[in-house]
C-alpha cells in the first residue's frame, strides 16, 4: 500500500526562523518519485521539486532544501530564514510505478511578521 | 502565457443539478489532470488525459463523473446528477512532460463547486 504522512498539521514560526516540514512515506516499490507543492492563499498549486527513488542526494534552491533519507522513509522539507510569503499549505506526494500520484494531507505554515 | 484557465470559479448548485467545470491547458502542453480537494479526502487525481485520450480515469469516484477532452486546449468535467458529497474544490493541471517529469504539473485556480 502507499502512503504518504505528514504529520504536522500546522506550524506557526515567526519571520526569519528556519522550519523544517516533515513528510515520511510507504511504497514497496523500489521505483518512485516523491514531490512537494506549495498551496498559497490564493489556492492554486504550485510544483516546488520532485526526487526518484534512485537519488539520494539533497537539494538546496534558494532558501528551500530537501532531505532525502531513503532509510527512514522521509523527504523533508526545509525553509531557511522563513518569509511572510512562505505561508502557504505545503503537500507532499508519491508516485510509484504501479500506482496513480498520492498527496499527503498536507501542513498549513504561518509565518508571523 | 495564460497559465491553466478555469471556468467558473464558484459554482453553487442544488442536489440533482447537472453541473460542467471547463479547462483550458498551457498551450502546447500534452497531458491534462483533474483533481478535487475536500477536507475529508484531501486532493486526489480524478483522471488525466495524454494527447486529448483518456489515460487513467481509475480515481473517478462514480459514473455520475464523466470528463472529456475534445481538443488540445479544452476539457471538462461533467457530474450528472450532483450530490452534497460533491462539494470541493476542483483544480486542472497540465503538464509538458512525460514519465518521470509528469507530474511537474501547472495547475488551475480551481473551481469552488457547491451542492446544497
Amino acid at each position: 500500500a502507499q502512503k504518504v504522512t505528514q504529520a504536522q498539521t500546522e506550524i506557526s514560526v515567526v519571520e526569519k526562523e528556519d522550519v523544517t516540514l516533515d513528510c515520511v512515506y510507504e511504497t514497496r516499490d523500489t521505483t518512485y518519485y516523491l514531490f512537494w507543492y506549495k498551496q498559497p492563499p490564493s489556492g492554486e498549486l504550485v510544483f516546488l521539486i520532485r526526487r526518484n527513488s534512485f537519488d539520494e542526494q539533497n537539494e538546496i534552491s534558494g532558501r528551500y532544501s530537501w532531505n532525502f533519507q531513503k532509510s527512514t522513509s522521509s523527504f523533508n522539507f526545509t525553509i531557511t530564514a522563513s518569509q511572510v510569503v512562505d505561508s502557504a499549505v505545503y503537500f507532499c506526494a508519491l508516485k510509484s510505478s504501479a500506482s496513480k500520484i498520492i498527496f499527503g494531507s498536507g501542513t498549513r505554515l504561518s509565518i508571523r511578521p | 502565457d495564460a497559465g491553466v484557465i478555469q471556468s467558473p470559479r464558484h459554482e453553487v448548485t442544488e442536489m440533482g443539478q447537472e453541473v460542467t467545470l471547463r479547462c483550458k491547458p498551457i498551450s502546447g502542453h500534452d497531458y491534462l489532470f483533474w483533481y478535487r480537494q475536500t477536507m475529508m479526502r484531501g486532493l486526489e487525481l480524478l483522471i488525466y488525459f495524454n494527447n486529448n485520450v483518456p489515460i487513467d480515469d481509475s480515481g473517478m469516484p462514480e459514473d455520475r463523473f464523466s470528463a472529456k477532452m475534445p481538443n488540445a486546449s479544452f476539457s471538462t468535467l461533467k457530474i450528472q446528477p450532483s450530490e452534497p458529497r460533491d462539494s470541493a474544490v476542483y483544480f486542472c493541471a497540465s503538464s509538458l512532460k512525460a514519465g518521470a517529469y509528469l507530474y511537474e504539473q501547472y495547475f488551475g485556480p480551481g473551481t469552488r463547486l457547491t451542492v446544497t
